[in-house]
């Protein structure tokens, strides 16, 4: 079975600052990784996924992410934030088509003036 | 591409009417499609998996009958909540896999806010 943890629930950050949102996964076979963005009363958008090749992936927004197998790891960052950027945070794993995905709890980021 | 419409966006109803919540693919076929609860701060909940043409396969602890779904065709999967109660109120959202795409990823919908009175 696979499982998703993000260790951090909050992480207030001020504008332009970096960030670094922390998503640990398991499982004992090669799955998926995404990293999703929830608006206020909204539903999920892709910001990026991690399927095969090189392990440092970019998505929407500037924000980007880095796959660690030996870590199994999938943190998601971003060198300088906005106020636009406040929002939650779903990191996924999945098999793959056929299987459910597993989301984390989601990390809140609130990004301050 | 791969577009997912929910409606209705917010629905206010009243305690023991039943509410439907539409799920659409724009723009492409769905044969799989998933429903969500969210409660407030929270992950989202699995609710049910949709099949195109076959009945949905309900997760543990959630009513089949309290929580109907209906995936008619390759567009459009429904979820009717039936006598619904104060204690249903949440926002519940809708996905769609892209076929054949192989990755699982998901396209989601909008969301919908569901207030019982």
């Amino acid at each position: 079975a696979q499982s998703v943890t993000q260790l951090d629930s909050q992480v207030p950050v001020f504008e332009e600052a970096p960030v670094e949102l922390r998503c640990n996964y398991s499982s004992s076979v090669s799955v998926y990784l995404f990293w999703y963005v929830q608006y206020p009363n909204q539903g999920l958008q892709l910001l990026l996924k991690y399927l095969s090749g090189s392990t440092l992936v970019k998505g929407i927004n500037g924000f980007e992410a880095e796959f660690n197998k030996s870590q199994t790891s999938f943190h998601l960052r971003k060198p300088s934030v906005h106020i636009s950027d406040t929002a939650e945070y779903f990191c996924a794993v999945s098999r793959g088509e056929g299987f459910k995905t597993i989301f984390g709890a989601g990390t809140r980021l609130f990004v301050k003036a | 591409g791969a577009v997912v419409s929910q409606h209705p966006s917010w629905v206010i109803c009243k305690s023991g009417t039943s509410v439907k919540i539409e799920c659409r693919s724009l723009d492409f076929q769905a044969t799989t499609m998933f429903w969500y609860r969210q409660f407030p701060k929270q992950s989202l909940m699995l609710m049910a998996t949709s099949n195109e043409g076959s009945k949905a396969t309900y997760e543990q602890g959630v009513e089949k009958d309290k929580f109907l779904i209906n995936h008619a065709s390759l567009t459009l999967s429904t979820l009717t909540v039936t006598s619904a109660h104060p204690e249903d109120s949440s926002f519940y959202i809708c996905s769609a896999i892209l076929r054949q795409r192989g990755t699982g990823e998901l396209f989601f919908g909008e969301g919908s806010r569901l207030t019982v009175l």
